[in-house]
Order: C-alpha cells, then sequence, then structure tokens
C-alpha cells in the first residue's frame, strides 16, 4: 500500500538558522509531489512541486527552496529561517492518474524562534 | 489565476441541524475536492468530484459539484459533534490543487 512519510514531526529552530524537511513515499513510483505550507488558522499554499527527479516547480518566491534527489524522496530545505517561515508544512503526492487527487503526509509542524 | 472562495469561513451550529458549505472558483476546472482538517492534524480526503453534476454521499455529508456555475456544495445532515473540524474545498488546475481558506465547523450538543 502506498504511505507517505515526514521527518521531522516537530521543529523549533532560531531565526537565521537552516532547515531541512523530508518527504518519502512509499508503495509508487514516479509520483508527483507536493509542498503546501499551512500559517495558523488559515488555507494551504503550494510552495514547490516535482514531476521527477530534479525538476522543481516554485510557486511562490521566498527564502525556501527543495529538491527531489531520489524518486521517492522530496525535500524542502532554507539556508536561512525568518520568523514568517513558521506553520504546517505539508507534503503531498498524487494517487493515480484518473482523479488526480493529492493525499497528504502527517506534517512538519516548524516554529522560528 | 485560479481563486477559490468558500462560505461561510466559520460555521456554528447545533446537533441535529442541517447546513451547506459554498465553494466558489474562478476558473473552469471538471476536479474538484473536499478534505477534512482536526486541528493539529494533516488533510483527510473526502470527496473526489470528477464531472459535472457528480453527486458523492458519505454518511452525514454530500457533495456536489456544478461546473458551469463553478460551485460545490458540502451539505451536512442531522449534523454530530464528531463533525466538528475545517472543511477545504480543492479545485485542480492542471495536477496543481488551490484551496480555498477553509470552513471551520463546530458542532455544539
Amino acid at each position: 500500500s502506498q504511505t507517505i512519510h515526514q521527518w521531522p514531526a516537530t521543529l523549533v529552530q532560531p531565526v537565521g538558522s537552516p532547515l531541512s524537511l523530508e518527504c518519502t513515499v512509499e508503495g509508487t513510483s514516479n509520483p508527483n509531489l507536493y509542498w503546501y505550507r499551512q500559517a495558523a488558522g488559515r488555507g494551504l499554499q503550494l510552495l514547490f512541486y516535482s514531476v521527477g527527479i530534479g525538476q522543481i516547480s516554485s510557486e511562490v518566491p521566498q527564502n525556501l527552496s527543495a529538491s527531489r534527489p531520489q524518486d521517492r524522496q522530496f525535500i524542502l530545505s532554507s539556508k536561512k529561517l525568518l520568523l514568517s517561515d513558521s506553520g504546517f508544512y505539508l507534503c503531498a503526492w498524487i494517487f493515480g492518474t484518473a482523479s488526480y487527487e493529492q493525499y497528504f503526509g502527517p506534517g512538519t509542524r516548524l516554529t522560528v524562534t | 489565476e485560479l481563486k477559490v472562495e468558500q462560505n461561510p469561513l466559520f460555521l456554528s451550529m447545533q446537533e441535529g441541524k442541517n447546513y451547506t458549505i459554498y465553494c466558489n472558483y474562478s476558473t473552469t476546472s471538471d476536479r474538484l475536492y473536499w478534505y477534512r482538517q482536526d486541528p493539529g492534524k494533516s488533510l483527510e480526503s473526502l470527496f473526489v468530484l470528477l464531472s459535472n453534476g457528480a453527486v458523492k454521499q458519505e454518511g452525514r455529508l454530500m457533495a456536489s459539484l456544478d461546473t458551469k456555475a463553478r460551485l460545490s456544495t458540502l451539505h451536512i445532515t442531522a449534523a454530530v459533534h464528531d463533525l466538528s473540524a475545517t472543511y477545504f474545498c480543492a479545485v485542480d488546475s492542471g495536477s496543481r490543487l488551490t484551496f480555498g481558506e477553509g470552513t471551520q465547523l463546530t458542532v455544539n450538543p
């Protein structure tokens, strides 16, 4: 069965520190992968998506970056965190090619202090 | 640019009552999704609506899609406390989803 993992679950980082969030998918190959951010009490904002290894599309210019070093691994990074980077980061993937339904990982809650 | 608007954003209702959440979107799309989010949790898929006139029901929730009006509804029948959560609609635009701001539903005894 297909499963999506995110690591870590919770993170508290000081302003100016680097960031690395990891998303891995099991049970499928060549998935479309997505990073979203949800600020407190708000909707989801698409940050990046990837249709394959090394292929990254950025939706919002900011101090974040994404990489896809392996087929089922998607990484979100930053060199220097800002207070405004705090939020709930969700990785998602598309199941199947008919419905394009997205399934979400458990999320990483990031607090920048 | 695709815009998705939900209303109401906040909904407080009594158990046993019926209500409808609306999702309007600005550009043509044939795929619309409804998700549920409990506090502190990720999103859970509720419904996938893939064509005009599609209607899906699960328990006390029923979702419908009118692509000509660019409108989807999520109808709640005889609400129970367990339905308290935030509900999001999302519209597909080329395998990328644009989400509404969410409707925070509170069902009171």
